[in-house]
């Protein structure tokens, strides 16, 4: 029963576009979520995070969205650079389980140059 | 400084070794994380340190056995491990469970461990 889902699990988008990674989630008790990038052979680095009381969050290129009636959550990227090419960890934090986060499967994000 | 490391990088062990991973932070965080995570797989949680005391254990393997000495260190001992165990072990630290609205996971690089 995976509480966390991105649906795409790889995604190709042409240098200086945006790029949109999604996610959805079942668990309406979550309470925070956070967006994680992670290079190969690299730990997860914390990207950009929302609370569930937002609705936009933004820092720089990338933008959370959260649309909590449809419990759907998107990063945008604007404008992609090469450097972005990474996977994409989306994850939702729980307060009745500790604060413990359960993560999505991941998006592959490819940035052509 | 967010840095959360992680000793060693890399680690092939047989089945019948004992070995010890590490992991290190000087944040001052009070909550510290295991994570297991297979290839083209999201990070799994393993194993909650709140304030020095194992808060969750996800019904873990007893081959793993973790351990915090202090506030800044976190080991995860393996002992008797399967071809399968092979992953890439990752470590976190957080602030801590004081209600936090951010609370955020700070990651290490990990530990590639592979099991013969």
């Amino acid at each position: 029963d995976q509480q966390v889902k991105q649906n795409s699990p790889s995604l190709s988008v042409q240098e200086g576009r945006i790029s949109i990674l999604n996610c959805d989630y079942t668990n309406s008790m979550f309470d925070y979520f956070l967006w994680y990038k992670k290079y190969p052979a690299e730990g997860p680095t914390f990207l950009i995070s929302i609370s569930s009381i937002k609705d936009k969050n933004e820092d720089g290129r990338f933008t959370v969205f959260l649309n909590k009636s449809a419990k759907h959550l998107s990063l945008h990227i604007v404008p992609s650079q090469p450097g972005d090419s990474a996977v994409y960890f989306c994850a939702a934090r729980d307060p009745n389980a500790g604060n413990m986060l359960t993560f999505g499967g991941g998006t592959r994000l490819m940035v052509k140059p | 400084d967010t840095e959360v490391t992680q000793t060693p990088k890399h680690l092939v062990m047989g089945m019948t070794n004992k070995k010890s991973l590490k992991c290190e932070q000087h944040m001052g965080h009070r909550a510290m994380y295991w994570y297991k995570q297979k290839a083209k797989k999201p990070p799994e949680l393993m194993f909650v340190y709140s304030y020095e005391k194992l808060s969750i254990n996800e019904s873990v393997p007893s081959r793993f056995s973790p351990e915090c000495p202090n506030s800044s260190l976190l080991n995860l001992h393996l002992h008797a491990l399967q071809p399968e165990d092979s992953a890439l072990y990752l470590c976190a630290s957080s602030q801590g469970r004081e209600g936090l609205a951010k609370n955020i996971q700070y990651f290490g690089a990990g530990t590639r461990l592979s099991v013969l």
